[in-house]
């Protein structure tokens, strides 16, 4: 595609409620990112793909969030019984390279998924 | 691990003129990369410039440039003619060349209004 899709751009969930967002990346781009940015603040990262093998999934706050890339294309952030903590915006990004630094390589971010728990 | 700090919330200008966004970082590392990244209201992040820490020379990108000071850490942003489109939240952020280089830091960002 043309630039990096996510969906819902916005999502309103009642707290306990489970939510999935999904990143669909810029076609043939190997690494995926997802970036949780609380109001006012600058993104977090939460996890990296490389194809569909997670590397890192350090920035995970707990054990209800939970992303998978099973093709190495499309990957889904899903966070269970949602907190109120959880609201957020929630950027997904996609580079070409294996690495992010990689001056040939840098990252395409999307419009982001609003979520607000209620 | 490493911080970003940006000190000033809101910073605006006058259209056509220049205006300097502060900037600084901490850490170890010996080698990285430094970006400014733009998020209009649509919330998609766009890179603006990067730096890579070993580079002496400052970047630049048509009317954007950027002053690194490595024994400072600092890495200051200037945009020259702004225009109305370069109004948005501006956000500095720092990557590590090791380990993967696979987390951004990012700062609280800074918000840029470009007047008429």
């Amino acid at each position: 595609g043309a630039g990096v899709s996510q969906s819902p751009r916005y999502k309103v969930a009642k707290r306990g409620q489970d939510v999935a967002l999904r990143c669909d990346p810029i076609s043939g781009h190997v690494s995926l990112f997802w970036y949780q940015q609380a109001l006012g603040q600058g993104p977090e990262f939460l996890t990296y793909f490389q194809n569909e093998a997670q590397l890192d999934k350090s920035g995970l706050p707990s054990d209800r969030f939970f992303a998978e890339r099973p093709e190495g294309s499309v990957s889904t952030l899903k966070i269970q019984r949602t907190q109120q903590e959880d609201s957020a915006v929630y950027l997904c990004a996609s580079s070409y390279g294996a690495h992010q630094s990689s001056y040939n390589s840098p990252l395409h971010f999307g419009n982001g998924t609003r979520l607000t728990v209620t | 691990a490493q911080t970003v700090t940006q000190s000033q919330p809101e910073m605006s200008v006058q259209e056509a003129e220049t205006v300097t966004l502060s900037c600084t970082y901490d850490t170890s590392e010996s080698n990285y990369y430094l970006f400014w990244y733009k998020q209009p209201p649509s919330r998609q992040m766009i890179l603006v410039i990067r730096q890579e820490a070993y580079k002496q020379q400052n970047a630049t990108e048509n009317r954007f440039s950027v002053n690194f000071q490595k024994a400072a850490k600092s890495f200051s942003l200037k945009i020259s003619d702004s225009q109305l489109g370069d109004t948005a939240m501006y956000f500095c952020a720092f990557i590590p060349f090791t380990g993967g280089g696979n987390k951004l830091t990012f700062g609280t960002g800074t918000q840029l209004k470009v007047e008429l």
